[in-house]
């Protein structure tokens, strides 16, 4: 079973619409999450983080974070053309100073 | 805040050439950073995490002679691909973790893309 597991996509959204990506997690002492946005060609950009249950909202994004069910999602209102991206979700367990990633979800915004 | 450079972006050499690529952490100072290298459609992949003033620590497979890392200081790693060959040719990211944050959060650089010819 794969740590951090995502749907690869591609997932297709209408511009103006909601993305939703998803993630889930094995290790239930993970303590840290991150999303990153990678353009094609480019590095990892870090575009939200989240510790606690619950919901974190920043700008368009709201990063959503449920520890029980050891999923963590990241929601895109409004979408654009230039949320068009691999989007990569990361974990990091207490005690490890690395970022587990999962295989990101190739995200694709349709004007 | 929290902006990691690399230098070169860029970077054509010939077979059995080093090349050494700099990774700096411009406005924080990063007790951890880490060289992944990419593969065009395929994931990140860690290559070492090194830590200032000690050795670096590399992923299974990778080969410590072959990609020497030296974290000099709290703001600069450096990345060594020794006698570098054809099939070195790859996407080098590091990223940086800042030492005053609670939560290991790593920023990333913008990459240096290796190509041996």
């Amino acid at each position: 079973q794969k740590e951090v597991e995502q749907n690869s996509g591609p997932l297709s959204v209408p511009e103006g619409a909601i993305a939703s990506l998803n993630c889930t997690y094995s290790d239930r002492v993970s303590q840290s999450f991150f999303w990153y946005r990678q353009y094609s060609g480019k590095s990892p950009e870090l575009i939200m983080s989240i510790y606690s249950n619950g919901d974190k909202e920043d700008g368009r994004f709201t990063a959503q974070l449920n520890k029980a069910s050891q999923y963590v999602s990241l929601l895109i209102r409004d979408s654009q053309p230039s949320d068009s991206a691999t989007y990569l979700c990361a974990v990091n367990n207490f005690g490890n100073e690395k970022l587990t990633f999962g295989t990101g979800t190739r995200l694709t915004i349709i004007p | 805040g929290a902006v990691v450079s690399q230098h070169p972006s860029r970077v054509i050499c010939k077979s059995g050439t080093s090349v050494k690529i700099e990774c700096r952490s411009l406005d924080f100072q990063a007790t951890t950073m880490f060289w992944y290298r990419q593969f065009p459609k395929k994931s990140l992949m860690l290559m070492a995490t090194s830590n200032e003033g000690s050795k670096a620590t590399y992923e299974q497979g990778v080969e410590k002679d072959k990609f020497l890392i030296n974290h000099a200081s709290l703001t600069l790693s450096t990345l060594t691909v020794t006698s570098a060959h054809p099939e070195d040719s790859s996407f080098y990211i590091c990223s940086a973790t800042p030492a005053s944050g609670p939560y290991n959060e790593q920023f990333f650089g913008p990459g240096t893309r290796l190509t041996v010819l």
